[in-house]
């Protein structure tokens, strides 16, 4: 079946502009979570939807990045007045639900440049 | 803060067995080992979790200790396309949902 999506693969922008990042989950999935990865480090968790609202926004850097998943499928991850330090790969999961062992499949990220 | 060790990189030799160590010296009762790598430009890839119990799967086997401080992932046999970073993550199964990733290990499976 399908797997989560992302889009797009890669995007360049300027210092200063806004950027939306879109995730499509997995069909049926109601978790869904938003990491970020930095050059030659690991996935950092950035926030985690259950449904429609964001249980947990804790790894959002600050108040230029904000998330909505306004029909409980798919997500768009916002960066409002880009920064060269938001250059990373940003990366979605989603899960069936978010409880026990439920296992977190990864989309192939997008490849956010800031210039 | 990343609750595991792993080595940064090492080395394998095609068709031969990769056994990954992972120290998690710190773990709890009721924390899992999860297990996934990440392929060069993919997203990360679930491999296999485990509480206490050795586990197999498809892809590969999870061996932990009885002290359950530390485990080692089996690929039973690598192929070039195991190339990629690895990483252990110890996670608790209710209430925790995030996966805290640290730098993982770099196999690079030779020919």
């Amino acid at each position: 079946g399908a797997g989560v999506s992302q889009t797009p693969s890669n995007k360049v922008t300027e210092k200063g502009k806004y950027v939306e990042l879109r995730c499509d989950p997995i069909s049926g999935h109601t978790a869904l979570y938003w990491y970020r990865q930095s050059l030659g480090q690991g996935p950092e968790f950035l926030i985690y939807f259950q449904g429609t609202g964001a249980a947990d926004d804790s790894g959002l850097p600050n108040d230029r990045f904000f998330a909505v998943r306004p029909e409980g499928s798919v997500s768009t991850l916002k960066i409002q007045r880009t920064e060269r330090g938001d250059s990373a790969v940003y990366l979605c999961a989603s899960s069936l639900t978010s409880a026990g062992e439920e296992t977190q499949y990864f989309g192939p990220g997008t490849r956010l440049l800031v210039l | 803060d990343a609750k595991t060790t792993q080595p940064p990189s090492m080395d394998c030799a095609e068709g031969r067995a990769a056994n990954l160590p992972c120290n998690h010296s710190t773990i709890s009762g009721n924390e899992y080992v999860y297990w996934y790598r990440q392929i060069h430009s993919q997203g990360p890839q679930y491999i296999i979790h485990g509480l206490k119990n050795n586990e197999t799967n498809e892809m590969a086997s999870l061996i932990i200790t009885e002290d359950r401080k530390s485990s080692t992932l089996i690929l039973p046999h690598a192929t070039l396309r195991d190339t990629a970073v690895y990483y252990c993550i110890v996670r608790v199964a209710l209430g925790d949902y995030k996966l805290s990733f640290g730098a993982g290990t770099t196999v690079t499976v030779r020919a």
